[in-house]
């Protein structure tokens, strides 16, 4: 499984873009690319998942250059409530071990006021 | 919509004694599965079932720990003889086949 580096912490401020790095140096061709965000006391939740280039929805968008050693999650416009911890994971979709996802200790955004 | 739901959401027990969590996974997911995550940290794979098999098991799930999902539904995770160490957030997740998982709320157990 690829491993996955990610800032410990990001802070902002209500209204900006906040853009997310993770690195994944060693992702396989068959692995995809997935966040997941984090409320305290509550279960992980799916945000985006991309393969290359870039991946927009209603939340986010993920941004993988073509060499998908790395990979942006940007939020626009983000609120208080986006306060979070963010995680990357990289990991082969049709692989029968799939169900073995490594999340890495993510990223803890704060948005202040 | 009829997410993922775990219960008990709170366990308090004492050490020694043996605890059971529930999963019900979303009704149409073949997979399921068990993570722990401690405070700080990110969610640790414990376990997964495709259907009612245990496919895959990590080294993190000793021989205290035992997970089944009989008919391929809902699933239940036992510990046995709990230890301090043993307190974390028990996350159970559940997808179709090979896509993204969907996570219930988790049951925090603390070892007294």
């Amino acid at each position: 499984l690829a491993k996955t580096t990610q800032p410990i912490s990001m802070d902002s401020y209500e209204g900006q873009e906040v853009n997310i790095t993770c690195s994944h140096n060693n992702i396989a061709t068959n692995d995809y690319i997935t966040w997941y965000q984090q409320f305290p006391s509550q279960g992980p939740r799916f945000i985006i998942q991309g393969y290359k280039t870039k991946v927009t929805n209603e939340v986010a968008s993920l941004f993988i250059p073509a060499d998908r050693k790395s990979s942006t999650l940007s939020l626009p416009r983000v609120s208080l409530s986006d306060t979070a911890v963010y995680y990357c994971l990289v990991g082969d979709r049709r692989n029968t071990n799939a169900g073995k996802s490594t999340f890495g200790d993510g990223t803890t955004l704060t948005v202040k006021p | 919509d009829t997410g993922v739901s775990q219960d008990p959401r709170h366990k308090i027990t004492k050490r020694g004694q043996n605890v059971t969590f529930r999963c019900d996974p979303i009704s149409e997911h073949n997979r399921l599965y068990w993570y722990r995550q401690t405070l700080g940290q990110g969610p640790e794979f414990l376990t997964y079932f495709q259907n009612e098999a245990q496919l895959e098991k990590s080294r993190l799930l000793s021989d205290r720990f035992s997970a089944e999902r009989p008919k391929g539904s809902f699933s239940t995770l036992e510990i046995q003889r709990t230890e301090q160490g043993d307190s974390a957030m028990y996350l159970c997740a559940s997808s179709e086949t090979t896509d993204t998982q969907y996570f219930g709320p988790g049951t925090r157990l603390t070892v007294l």
